[in-house]
């Protein structure tokens, strides 16, 4: 029972770089989250999706990019990578609105440092 | 905006002891509070979700209250363990369309053998 999957689990960037992080879910959900978590932080919602095809800006969209052409996955992308990017980076899942049944599901992270 | 803040940071108990931590947030409109469990380099684990219109929620050695008028949730954790050491964050979530969570920054838990 995979749950969310993410890789790489760990990546060093270059300024100016650019990258993907990969999530990856086999509950067959239809809601994904992507969400960054800086030291002693909380965690901060970047994108989201409800469902294929269809995407949406959170909190902190900038300098990221989105797309969901599956159910199951849901890459995140770094264009042009910048200090400020250094975080680590979380992908969730959830069958739909939230409720006592459905509770997020995360990955276990990608730890990302620009340097 | 959402504010949801966790006092204290950090805490350090001894065995067996029964301990609360708090969660407070500013916006009482809010669909639902979860609690959340994160081990060292792992993922969020959730714990328990309150729904608005609940007061609280028990798993086992765990019980969450919400009170949405005031702007707090606890989290009551019984007969403490050195398994439960780690750092628990409180999130609520909005009722707008993004239906984001807002989280705490957490408070870390040491308990002591």
């Amino acid at each position: 029972n995979a749950g969310v999957t993410q890789t790489p689990k760990f990546r060093i960037l270059k300024i100016g770089q650019s990258m993907t992080l990969q999530c990856t879910q086999d509950m067959n959900h239809n809601y994904m989250y992507w969400y960054r978590q800086d030291p002693g932080m909380g965690l901060k919602l970047i994108y989201y999706s409800v469902g294929a095809g269809i995407t949406d800006k959170g909190e902190v969209p900038n300098g990221y990019n989105v797309s969901r052409s599956t159910t199951e996955d849901f890459p995140l992308r770094l264009e042009l990578a910048a200090p400020s990017q250094t975080s680590v980076y979380f992908c969730a899942s959830s069958p739909g609105t939230l409720n006592y049944n459905s509770p997020l599901h995360f990955g276990n992270g990608t730890r990302l440092t620009v340097t | 905006k959402q504010e949801v803040t966790q006092i204290p940071a950090a805490l350090s108990v001894p065995e067996g002891e029964n301990l609360v931590l708090n969660c407070s947030f500013t916006d009482s409109a809010i669909y639902n509070l979860q609690w959340f469990r994160q081990d060292p380099g792992k993922g969020l684990t959730s714990l328990l979700l309150i729904q608005s219109s609940q007061r609280e929620q028990t798993s086992g050695r765990l019980n969450a209250s919400l009170d949405k008028s005031s702007g707090r949730s606890t989290l009551y954790i019984a007969a403490s363990q050195p398994g439960d050491s780690a750092t628990y964050l409180c999130a609520a979530q909005e009722v707008t369309g993004a239906n984001n969570l807002f989280f705490g920054t957490g408070t870390r838990l040491t308990v002591i053998p």
